[in-house]
C-alpha cells in the first residue's frame, strides 16, 4: 500500500525565483492538503484540493497556488520566493472532502537564499 | 492568541513514567481532533483521533472536553521510543490547525 510521496526531497532556490513541489496521495485517497512548517512551529495549512478544485485556503498570499490532477496528485507552486518561504512543505492526503484523518508525506525542505 | 495552544516543553521523564500533555483550542467550530507524533526532521504521523467519550490505544489515552475546549493525551509506561514532539490538532471544515507541539524526552 503506497503511502504519500513528495518530490523533490530538498530544494535550494534564490529569492525571486519560482518553485513547484509535487505530491502523490496515498492509494485510495482523493483529497490533498498542503502545509508549511517553519522550524520550531507546527504545520500551517496552505490549502486543500478535492475534485481538482481548491476547497479551502489558509492565510497565505496569492504567490502560493496549486493544482490537482485527475489522478488526484497535486502540485504546489510558489512564485517570487522570499527568504521567509524557507520551510518544510508537507503534503497530506485523506479520503473525501472535510476534516478526516490526514496522512503526511515526508515533505520537501525548501531553502531560499 | 494561537488557535491551538500547547506547552512546548520539553518534558523530560524516566522510562516507565506516566506523562500527560494538555492542549486548548479557541475555535468553537472545531469538529475533529487528533494527536500527531513528529520525530526530528520527519513528517507528522497520526497517533490517534480524539473523541468526547475518550479513546485508548495501548499505552495512549486521549480525551476531549468540548465545554472547556481542552484536549489531553496520557502516555503510560513511557518508552525511550516515545521521545518525539506531540502535536495537538483541531479541525474545522477542510482545515487542520496544529499546535506548536510538546517535546517529550524519555530517558533511562
Amino acid at each position: 500500500d503506497a503511502g504519500v510521496t513528495q518530490s523533490p526531497t530538498h530544494l535550494i532556490k534564490t529569492r525571486g525565483q519560482q518553485v513547484t513541489l509535487r505530491c502523490s496521495p496515498k492509494s485510495g485517497h482523493d483529497t490533498v492538503s498542503w502545509y508549511q512548517q517553519a522550524l520550531g512551529q507546527g504545520p500551517q495549512f496552505i490549502f486543500q484540493y478535492y475534485e481538482e478544485e481548491e476547497r479551502q485556503r489558509g492565510n497565505f498570499p496569492d504567490r502560493f497556488s496549486g493544482h490537482q490532477f485527475p489522478n488526484y496528485s497535486s502540485e504546489l507552486n510558489v512564485n517570487a520566493l522570499l527568504l521567509g518561504d524557507s520551510a518544510l512543505y508537507l503534503c497530506a492526503s485523506s479520503l473525501g472532502r472535510g476534516v478526516y484523518e490526514q496522512y503526511f508525506g515526508p515533505g520537501t525542505r525548501l531553502t531560499v537564499t | 492568541r494561537k488557535e491551538v495552544e500547547q506547552d512546548p516543553g520539553p518534558f523530560n521523564v524516566p522510562e516507565g513514567a506516566t506523562v500527560a500533555f494538555n492542549c486548548t483550542y479557541s475555535n468553537s467550530a472545531s469538529q475533529s481532533f487528533f494527536w500527531y507524533r513528529q520525530d526530528c526532521r520527519k513528517e507528522p504521523k497520526l497517533l490517534m483521533s480524539v473523541y468526547s467519550s475518550g479513546n485508548e490505544d495501548g499505552r495512549f489515552t486521549a480525551q476531549l472536553n468540548r465545554a472547556s475546549q481542552y484536549i489531553s493525551l496520557l502516555i503510560r509506561d513511557s518508552k525511550l521510543s516515545d521521545s518525539a514532539t506531540y502535536l495537538c490538532v483541531a479541525g474545522t471544515a477542510s482545515k487542520l490547525t496544529f499546535g506548536t507541539g510538546t517535546r517529550l524526552q524519555v530517558t533511562l
